[in-house]
């Protein structure tokens, strides 16, 4: 059974840091692409950032280009999202999601989110 | 970056009745789009690929079709677990990936 677990949400101050991570299992996570997407409470959904399945090939949101870092240890099988610079605009939920396949970049499995409030 | 925008907003039907629900690209994305179901404090649950792919586990009451610019969701016979926020989304011109704002279907 594929699984995804975000963690690393939580409140933190404009200018901030924080980093999410996802733990993955239950699929061969290196030949996978990954995606985080986030969506604010109550509003619709937002791609973030993708890497490939070697971590070699990553790919930025403009909103978030400079700011954020996406990583991947595939001996640990475990996604993680480094955000710097945090703003207000920033707080959401944030989800992992596995891409369906090479090239496909649609999403058949999700975590349960992760909380990230960004607030003085 | 390719805007999608879905249509009606909010749907409001019964159970028993058919749903359809909108999706149009403002250019042509092929038949590169996928179709989410939402329900509240969950993860989005994919539903439909290619336009017209059911993703595994999803029941034949969803059918999606269309290609190039417009597209449609169709839920043949509303279940009360069918009500819920859909979203659409084109993977064509990536990055960035796109989402529409979502179709509310909720109980009349």
């Amino acid at each position: 059974e594929v699984q995804l677990l975000e963690s690393g949400g939580g409140s933190v101050q404009p200018g901030g840091s924080l980093r999410l991570s996802c733990a993955a299992s239950g699929f061969t996570f290196s030949s996978y692409a990954m995606t985080w997407v986030r969506q604010v409470p109550g509003k619709g959904l937002e791609w973030v950032s993708a890497i490939s399945g070697s971590g070699y090939s990553t790919y930025y949101a403009d909103s978030v280009q400079g700011r954020f870092t996406l990583s991947r240890d595939n001996s640990k099988n475990t996604l993680y999202l480094q955000m710097n610079s945090l703003r207000s605009e920033d707080t959401a939920v944030y989800y992992c999601a596995k891409n369906w396949g090479p090239s496909k970049p649609f999403y058949d499995y999700w975590g349960q989110g992760t909380l990230v409030t960004v607030s003085s | 970056e390719i805007v999608l925008t879905q249509s009606p907003g909010t749907l409001s039907l019964s159970p028993g009745e058919r749903a359809t629900l909108s999706c149009r690209a403002s250019q042509s994305v092929s038949s590169n789009l996928a179709w989410f179901q939402q329900t509240p404090g969950q993860a989005p649950r994919l539903l439909m690929y290619g336009a017209s792919n059911r993703a595994t586990g999803i029941p034949d009451r969803f059918s999606g079709s269309g290609s190039g610019t417009d597209f449609t969701l169709t839920i043949s016979r509303l279940e009360p677990e069918d009500f819920a926020v859909y979203y659409c989304q084109q993977y064509v011109d990536s990055p960035p990936i796109t989402f529409g704002q979502g179709t509310r279907l909720e109980i009349k």
